[in-house]
């Protein structure tokens, strides 16, 4: 079955950029979506199709993607910004996939 | 405002049903693809089932088939799953989620706060 690879976890420190990648056999063609998970709550969906932001959702949030990897940029990381976070996709047939999650540390 | 309430949530024994409701509001119901993804304590996110617009067309993730149903009622802006069957391992978070859809496929766009499902004895 298809599967979107995230690293467990990344630690910035505030200020700092913190990167996020997904690598997916099917994302050369698929779009990424990105969700921010704080603890106790909701996903809430920060980038979509790749690299487009809903509306509400800070600047320093953005999304690229080259080949089968993904990433997630946060410019500039802020305390608030500390939550897991998971890529999303499709796989060639439709089926929809999340990528495990990645637990990121600003501290 | 889109808005997403689940219900329905609680403590069953392995074997039991139990019926998951979520109301929805701010957008056009009816026009719009609807899941149910869960969340194992600890775990990460794991879509369940999705229902089209008109309900006939639904899907499941292979470890419910059989065992759960998705419905949904456009005349409440409502959306169900109805669980029967239920094994330790369906012990989760239940979100409700809008599907949104583009050239490329489907996406989950606005999601509720979810509520707890325990199978346990």
């Amino acid at each position: 079955s298809y599967e979107l690879t995230q690293p467990p976890s990344v630690s910035v420190s505030p200020g700092q950029t913190a990167r996020i990648t997904c690598s997916g056999d099917a994302l050369p063609k698929k779009y990424a979506y990105w969700y921010q998970q704080k603890s106790g709550q909701a996903p809430v969906l920060v980038i979509y199709e790749d690299s487009k932001r809903p509306s509400g959702i800070p600047e320093r949030f953005s999304g690229s993607s080259s080949g089968t990897m993904a990433t997630l940029t946060i410019s500039g990381a802020q305390v608030e910004d500390e939550a897991d976070y998971y890529c999303y996709s499709t796989d060639s047939s439709g089926n929809v996939v999340f990528g495990g999650g990645t637990k990121l540390t600003v501290l | 405002e889109v808005q997403l309430v689940e219900s329905g949530g609680g403590l069953v024994q392995p074997g039991g049903s139990l019926r998951l409701s979520c109301a929805a509001s701010g957008f056009t119901f009816s026009s719009y693809w609807m899941s149910w993804v869960r969340q194992a304590p600890g775990k990460g996110l794991e879509w369940v089932a999705s229902i089209k617009q008109d309900g006939v067309e639904k899907y499941y993730v292979d470890s419910v088939k059989g065992r759960f149903t998705i419905s949904r009622d456009n005349a409440k802006n409502s959306l169900y799953l109805q669980m029967n069957r239920l094994r330790a391992e369906d012990t989760a978070v239940y979100y409700c989620a809008r599907l949104n859809w583009n050239e490329r496929g489907p996406y989950f766009d606005y999601w509720g706060q979810g509520t707890l499902v325990t199978v346990s004895s």
